[in-house]
């Protein structure tokens, strides 16, 4: 079974701050990881991902992201956001041959503040 | 490339009804997927369907139900609707063959609300 931690349901930030969402995960077998985006009433938009090769993963609007095998980690982060990064933000893990489907976290809401 | 489709985007419905929700795939992408989304539970994982086969299923009753075509149109149906069913249903899709299949890409989701 495989599980994803957000520890944050909530990050403030202010304008053009760096922001990093955090990301735990838990997995027996080869894992492939996913950062989505949703605005509201959308359906979610893939930011980036991790399926093999190099640990940092750059993304779309200037995220990235480091796969930590170690730690388990998959952290997200942007150097400076914008107003317009405010969404909810989901961390997913797939294995195997996708017929599991992808285990969400619960999401981080991040806000923006000008 | 078209995205996702979902129909339709919004539908109420009363408690003891029976909906169903479509899913139009990217093209070329022969895996569809089923989630749904609610405040309290988050994105849980309905089932997926690949070639016309239901490959796994999630922790649901079988009051959910779904089938994909030939053309990989998939659509999911609900039986004796509950007030808990309310939720955004979101379809995903993926090209297939081993670890792309995860890579899902989403549609705009169906929000029920039942009454």
């Amino acid at each position: 079974a495989q599980s994803v931690t957000q520890l944050d349901s909530q990050v403030p930030v202010f304008e053009e701050a760096p922001v990093e969402l955090r990301c735990n995960y838990s997995s027996s077998v080869s894992v492939y990881l996913f950062w989505y985006v949703q605005y509201p009433n959308q359906g979610l938009q893939l930011l980036l991902k991790y399926l093999s090769g190099s640990t940092l993963v750059k993304g779309i609007n200037g995220f990235e992201a480091e796969f930590n095998k170690s730690q388990t980690s998959f952290h997200l982060r942007k150097p400076s956001v914008h107003i317009s990064d405010t969404a909810e933000y989901f961390c997913a893990v797939g294995s195997g041959g996708g017929a599991d489907g992808l285990t969400f976290g619960k999401g981080t809401h991040l806000i923006i503040q000008p | 490339k078209a995205g996702v489709t979902q129909t339709p985007r919004y539908l109420i419905k009363t408690r003891g009804q029976q909906v169903t929700l479509s899913c139009s795939p990217i093209s070329g992408h022969r895996s569809v997927s089923w989630y749904q989304q609610t405040p309290g539970q988050g994105l849980q994982f309905l089932f997926e369907y690949f070639s016309e086969t239901q490959r796994n299923k999630g922790n649901f009753p079988g009051r959910f139900s779904g089938r994909q075509f030939s053309n990989s149109r998939s659509e999911m149906n609900v039986s004796t609707l509950e007030l808990g069913d309310s939720a955004l249903y979101l379809c995903a899709t993926a090209r297939g063959g081993g670890p792309s299949l995860n890579e899902q890409f989403f549609g705009p989701g169906t929000r029920l609300t039942v009454l």
